[in-house]
């Protein structure tokens, strides 16, 4: 196991709702990374924060937001939920600083939007 | 923006046999080159990084391969086995994107006994 933790494992919101993931990432680590990963598909990137300032954004739209706190543990937020939104969110913890480490991932939070 | 072209077909091989997977990236070299592995309902575990400057690397019976000129990377687990059997996702660091990761959509491997 990576010592990073997501929750909820599940969740279910209907069209228009609002949710909030949480992340908590692995000790010594100062960056968190959100992933989302529809079926079949690799994870895509959404955002990174660092020192609690996101550093870094994918192509999503502003209705995906996020939070570091001074733990470096992390919430993901997205609003008025849309049906694609249904996937496997991840996070990845990875220290920022010196010689570049890997992300290590969480188990992931599965969203069904109906 | 960068794709990223892994096989999409599932490889299977027998046990004891190499299992070579392959990864294709158009437009910019990445800075680093990772391949990760991922188990159904599983977030995705790390297994290998490789830099832009390095050729080769090796763990165990792993074995990635990096050419910039070619942008393509090879994976390979000699000596396989059922229990390696999974999905293999190669994912790119981006010197012009630094901390931003694009992954590919995976090759699923199965090993049969």
């Amino acid at each position: 196991e990576t010592g990073v933790t997501q929750s909820p494992t599940h969740l279910i919101k209907t069209r228009g709702q609002q949710v909030t993931l949480r992340c908590s990432s692995q000790s010594g680590h100062n960056t968190v990374s959100w992933y989302q990963q529809a079926l079949g598909q690799g994870p895509q990137f959404i955002f990174q924060y660092y020192r609690e300032e996101e550093n870094g954004r994918g192509n999503f739209p502003p209705r995906f937001s996020g939070l570091q706190f001074p733990n470096y543990s992390s919430e993901l937020n997205v609003n008025a939920l849309e049906l694609d939104d249904s996937a496997l969110y991840l996070c990845a913890s990875s220290f920022t600083g010196g010689q570049r480490e890997t992300q290590y991932f969480g188990p992931g939070t599965r969203l069904l939007v109906l | 923006s960068q794709k990223i072209e892994q096989n999409s077909e599932a490889l299977n091989i027998q046990e004891g046999k190499t299992a070579t997977l392959t990864c294709n990236y158009t437009n910019y070299s990445p800075a680093y080159l990772q391949w990760y592995r991922q188990d159904p309902g599983r977030g995705p575990v790390f297994l290998l990084l490789i830099r832009e400057n390095e050729k080769e690397k090796r763990k165990e019976r792993l074995k990635v391969t990096f050419d910039t000129t070619l942008k393509q990377s090879l994976f390979h687990i000699t000596a396989s086995q059922p229990a390696d059997s999974a999905t293999y996702l190669c994912a790119l660091d981006m010197l012009s994107d630094f901390n931003k990761f694009y992954f590919g959509s995976g090759t699923k491997l199965n090993v049969k006994p």
